[in-house]
């Protein structure tokens, strides 16, 4: 049974620090990985796909890997804004669901 | 292209009371899902449709719940009679085959 989970589940930086926040999924065998945000009261909204063959995918200042073998993804967040307080969530595809972690509720502050 | 829309966004029923949500995927999308977050917990999967079928129901949470998609377009999903347990956030998802799912805001129900 498919589990993922994320690390830290709360953060709270300075403006301009680089981010690394944590997924970890118990079965390697995923079909792809997903991150997205979520802000207070609002929907999901998609951040990265990274498909089963890929180790990375990139959008402006994120970055996020795929690990399969370690069953870890990282997203990268560089030179953070307060703009960028809200929770992420990864999301690992097992077959035709998803199965979300608690996510990181991270804080940027001026 | 219009995203995934879900109506209504928020809804306050006393318990024991029916509550229908509705779920527009983007058009063309043959499959829809539907997940929900209880109070303190990760989202979890629902159910999957392919058009009108039901793929895959393996997260209703008991027969109180009961969802349709007629004509393989929009879907609904009816809870009867609600408890206070059911109260969370309900997303709806669409993809195109087993592709990205792009997610609407939510249903936020509140059973009081």
């Amino acid at each position: 049974k498919q589990e993922v989970t994320q690390i830290p589940a709360a953060l709270s930086v300075p403006e301009g620090e680089n981010l690394v926040l944590n997924c970890s999924f118990t079965d390697s065998a995923i079909y792809n990985l997903q991150w997205f945000r979520q802000d207070p009261g609002k929907g999901l909204t998609s951040l990265l796909l990274i498909q089963s063959s890929q180790r990375e995918q990139t959008s402006g200042r994120l970055n996020a890997s795929l690990d399969k073998s370690s069953g870890r993804s990282t997203l990268y967040i560089a030179a953070s804004q307060p703009g960028d307080s809200a929770t992420y969530l990864c999301a690992a595809y097992n077959t035709d669901k998803l199965i979300f972690g608690t996510g990181t509720r991270l804080q940027v502050f001026p | 292209e219009a995203g995934v829309t879900q109506f209504p966004s928020h809804s306050v029923i006393e318990k024991g009371q029916t509550v229908t949500l509705r779920c527009d995927p983007i058009s063309g999308h043959d499959n829809l899902y539907w997940y929900r977050r209880v109070m303190g917990k990760e989202i979890k999967f629902l159910l999957h449709f392919v058009k009108e079928s039901k793929q895959d129901e393996s997260g209703m949470p008991n027969n109180r719940f009961l969802a349709e998609r007629t004509g393989g377009t929009y879907s609904t999903l009816k809870v009867q009679p609600a408890e206070l347990e059911d109260s969370g956030v309900y997303f709806c998802a669409s993809s195109h085959a087993l592709g990205e799912q792009h997610f609407g805001d939510g249903t936020r129900l509140s059973i009081l």
